[in-house]
Formats: C-alpha cells, sequence, structure tokens
C-alpha cells in the first residue's frame, strides 16, 4: 500500500459526460501527479500540482482540468467524454516538487467511457 | 518529442533463473532514471533509480546499469521469483522539467515455475 488512494476504484460513464476523479496524496506529501494509462498511449503525464499550484503539464487534453485543494486532495475533471478517454487514470504524491523526489502511486481509477 | 522505448515486449524465465529487462531512451538530457513494476489492477511501484552520473546501481536483488553512450538502461534481477511477474517500466525525467516522469512502453516478465 502506497498511501496514495484514489477514488472511484471503477467508473462507467457514457459519451458526452463529465466525471471528477479523487486523489489523496500520503501523508505530508505536498506534490499530486495525475497520469493516464491507456492501451494505445501507455503511461503518459497529464498534470502536477504542489502546495495548490500547477507546476507542470503534460498531454493533457483541454477537455480535462484538474486542482489541488487546501488539504492536498485532487481531483481530475474528465469532460465531454469521448470512448478514447477509456484509460486507468493514476494519481501520485512526492513530498516535494524536485526531480530527487521519489513518486508514490495509487492504485488508479479504471473509466469506462461507453 | 521524448521517447523511451523497449527492446522486448514479453519476457518468459525459469523461476530461479536471472532477468535481463532492456530499455532505448532518446533524450540525452535525462538526470533520472527510473524502474517500475506493476502488478495486475494496482499502481505502477518504484523499484531502483540511477542518475546521470553513475552506470551502476545495486539493491536488494536488483542492478540498473546505465549506458549513456549508446543510451540503453537495463534492468536485472538476480533468481527470479514468481512474485516477480509484472509489467516492469523504465522512466526518465528530463533535466530542468521537473519531477514529471516519462514512461517507456512496458515488458510484461513472466516467471514460469
Amino acid at each position: 500500500d502506497s498511501g496514495v488512494t484514489q477514488t472511484p476504484k471503477h467508473l462507467i460513464t457514457a459519451t458526452g459526460q463529465r466525471v471528477t476523479l479523487r486523489c489523496s496524496p500520503r501523508s505530508g506529501d505536498l506534490s499530486v501527479y495525475w497520469y493516464q494509462q491507456s492501451l494505445d498511449q501507455g503511461l503518459q503525464f497529464l498534470i502536477q500540482y504542489y502546495n495548490g499550484e500547477e507546476r507542470a503539464k503534460g498531454n493533457i487534453l483541454e477537455r480535462f482540468s484538474a486542482q489541488q485543494f487546501p488539504d492536498l486532495h485532487s481531483e481530475l475533471n474528465l469532460s465531454s467524454l469521448e470512448l478514447g478517454d477509456s484509460a486507468l487514470y493514476f494519481c501520485a504524491s512526492s513530498p516535494g516538487q524536485g526531480a530527487d523526489n521519489e513518486q508514490f502511486f495509487g492504485p488508479g481509477t479504471r473509466l469506462t467511457v461507453l | 518529442g521524448e521517447s523511451v522505448g523497449l527492446h522486448l515486449p514479453t519476457l518468459s524465465v525459469q523461476e530461479g533463473d536471472n532477468s535481463i529487462i532492456n530499455c532505448a531512451y532518446s533524450n540525452s538530457a535525462s538526470d533520472y532514471f527510473i524502474w517500475y513494476k506493476q502488478e495486475s489492477g494496482k499502481g505502477p511501484q518504484f523499484i531502483i533509480d540511477i542518475r546521470s552520473n553513475m552506470d551502476k546501481r545495486q539493491g536488494q536483488r536488483v542492478t540498473v546499469l546505465l549506458n549513456k553512450t549508446v543510451k540503453h538502461l537495463s534492468l536485472q534481477i538476480a533468481a527470479t521469483q514468481p512474485g516477480d511477474s509484472a509489467v516492469y517500466f523504465c522512466a526518465l525525467k528530463i533535466n530542468n522539467a521537473g519531477n514529471m516522469l516519462t514512461f517507456g512502453g512496458g515488458t510484461r516478465l513472466m516467471v514460469k515455475p
């Protein structure tokens, strides 16, 4: 158990809908990262937050957004869902934001868009 | 853009044998190289990392080798056990790009009893 929790574990929804994925980082970790794992694209970095502020952006679609709240939990919002958004979404956390910080991954949320 | 790739998508080994998983990368401006293990239904789990100023690092039953000349990274697992069966990913962090990870495509390791 990494100490990172994600809810829900599974999510099934329809095209065009909007969903929110939630992540609670390890106790004391200030940095949160979101990754998408799909069959065709592999594991891809989406976005990073540190202590409530956006720090880095990867291949995140404009339909997707995220935020980190004062209690340090984070939410990833996916809107106007398409079939291709079906994937595993992982959250990771680290104590700081420097490259010497190990990232600890949560168990993921499996999103299925029908 | 950055690419990190793997030579073998699936590796099957006998229990007790040593395993070697390889990874090639293209961006020489990488300071950290990391190996992750992902078991079915779980998130990636950190195994070992190596900085660009090193060419070898050892952990418990695992060794990572880095050859910057040919941009190649390998993970060696000694005395492979059934519990080592998983997908293994190499990942790197690009200099001055913070702590974001760029992952390779993954290699599935299957350990035969």
